[in-house]
């Protein structure tokens, strides 16, 4: 079974300082990514890397970077802290897989860090 | 960019009785995958839908791709207190898009009164 962890399941931080969210993943996947999941906004991409030391923008990479410098850990990093980032953040995994010409394959979560910053 | 809307945003039903959620892509899909929430939980991945037209059942669980690929649906016959939970979809986008990112529905909250 996929086994996704996130390093902390509560963290509380004030504004301005950088904070770290470090996810594994014990399954050998290419793909990982991290979203932020808000009441009324659903799941939104923050990045997501396709291979080791490989990273990309999803639909909200501002006030945050990533960082994957081993195939099973993708960290992300809030280099500055803000109340506007007080969430849900959900790291997910997922095989590369070719299927009809495109990549398939279900994201499998971890259990998510909720971050409340002060 | 791509955007997929689900509706409703919130449903509440007695228990027994069927429950519908829909989706409706602004682009064509390669594919489609559902999800389900429980309170506290993670997504949990549900099925993919891959064939224009394509029916797929889990139980009480139907689910359906549009013949344009770009819509879908997951109805439930008979709810049960089991399936309280939020329902996404997620949508991999066609040919021009990017292959690794899936877009997610904003999701429906099932909620059923024993």
């Amino acid at each position: 079974d996929v086994k996704v962890t996130q390093s902390s399941r509560y963290l509380v931080k004030r504004t301005g300082e950088k904070v770290f969210l470090e996810c594994v993943q014990d399954m050998d996947h290419e793909n990982m990514f991290w979203y932020r999941q808000d009441p009324g906004l659903g799941l939104r991409l923050i990045y997501f890397s396709y291979d080791v030391k490989m990273k990309e923008k999803g639909d909200i990479p501002e006030g945050y970077s990533v960082s994957r410098e081993k195939k099973e850990r993708f960290s992300l990093i809030l280099e500055s802290a803000s109340t506007n980032q007080t969430s849900m953040y959900l790291c997910a995994s997922s095989l590369q897989r070719w299927f009809g010409g495109y990549y398939n394959s279900p994201l499998h979560f971890g259990n998510g860090t909720r971050l409340t910053v002060t | 960019g791509q955007q997929v809307m689900q509706i409703p945003q919130y449903q509440h039903v007695q228990e027994g009785e069927d429950f519908t959620t829909y989706c409706n892509s602004s682009t064509t899909l390669s594919n489609i995958q559902w999800y389900k929430q429980r309170p506290g939980g993670h997504p949990v991945f549900l099925i993919q839908l891959v064939k224009s037209g394509e029916v797929k059942k889990q139980k009480r669980l139907t689910f359906q791709f549009g013949e344009a690929k770009k819509n879908s649906s997951l109805h439930i016959t008979a709810t049960q207190t089991t399936d309280v939970g939020t329902y996404f979809c997620a949508g991999f986008e066609g040919s021009g898009g990017s292959n690794y990112k899936l877009t997610f529905g904003k999701g429906t909250l099932l909620t059923v009164n024993p």
